[in-house]
């Protein structure tokens, strides 16, 4: 139990267009859900959380209108890079949390983004 | 504020030695934490977690982690190390609140197997 997916598993863009990443919580309803990005041999570094219904918290430094979050569903939520250039190229990483178990976070396999 | 420090970046072991990895802490109460290994290009795999009582914790792969709240430490062992154990380990700290909290990592430490 506690699956949580990611889609796509890699995408290449063009600089200047938007790429829609999903997570997905497969076997249970994600109250929360987070979204990491981590640069090749770093670590992973918390970009916003967000709660289904409300609108997502972002961490300082990260651009709200760049990375657009939507937590629309108990098992849904999304992560829209817009306009994306080469220095967001990175693996972008979600993780989900449930009602029965809020402090354990289950982790998406991840999504290598390029932007050439 | 939060903050996990893995001292050591890199490791290397021989096959069969045993293994600890470093994890110090840095939280006002009783935290929640994690270790993490994550392979090349993949994503996070849960090892261990600590959240109260007994302070030996027992994984998965044979891991192990001792919380010691003296030296605000949770360090992961493993007795005998197999070749497919090399990967990035991460610890992580949790707030314990209740409710769905963010997790601080550390930078991560890659351990390296040698045959």
């Amino acid at each position: 139990g506690a699956v949580v997916s990611q889609h796509p598993s890699w995408v290449i863009c063009k600089s200047g267009t938007s790429v829609k990443i999903e997570c997905r919580s497969l076997d249970f309803q994600a109250t929360t859900m987070f979204w990491y990005r981590q640069f090749p041999k770093q670590s992973l570094m918390l970009m916003a959380t967000s709660n289904e219904g409300s609108k997502a918290t972002y961490e300082q430094g990260v651009e709200k209108d760049k990375f657009l979050i939507n937590h629309a569903s108990l098992t849904l939520s999304t992560l829209t890079v817009t306009s994306a250039h080469p220095e967001d190229s990175s693996f972008y990483i979600c993780s989900a949390t449930s009602a029965s178990y809020p402090n354990e976070q289950f982790f998406g396999p991840g999504t290598r983004l390029t932007v050439l | 504020a939060q903050s996990v420090t893995q001292p050591d970046i890199h490791i290397t072991v021989s096959e069969g030695a045993s293994l600890e990895l470093r994890c110090n802490y840095s939280y006002g109460a009783t935290p929640y934490l994690f270790w993490y290994v994550q392979s090349p290009g993949q994503g996070l795999q849960l090892l261990l977690k600590y959240f109260s009582g007994d302070t030996l914790v027992q994984g998965i792969k044979g891991f192990e982690a001792e919380f010691k709240r003296s030296q605000s430490s949770f360090n992961l062992r493993k007795p005998s190390v197999h070749w497919s154990d090399a990967a990035e380990y991460f610890c992580a700290v949790g707030a314990n609140t209740g409710t769905a909290s963010k997790l601080t990592f550390g930078t991560g430490t890659r351990l390296q197997v040698t045959l």
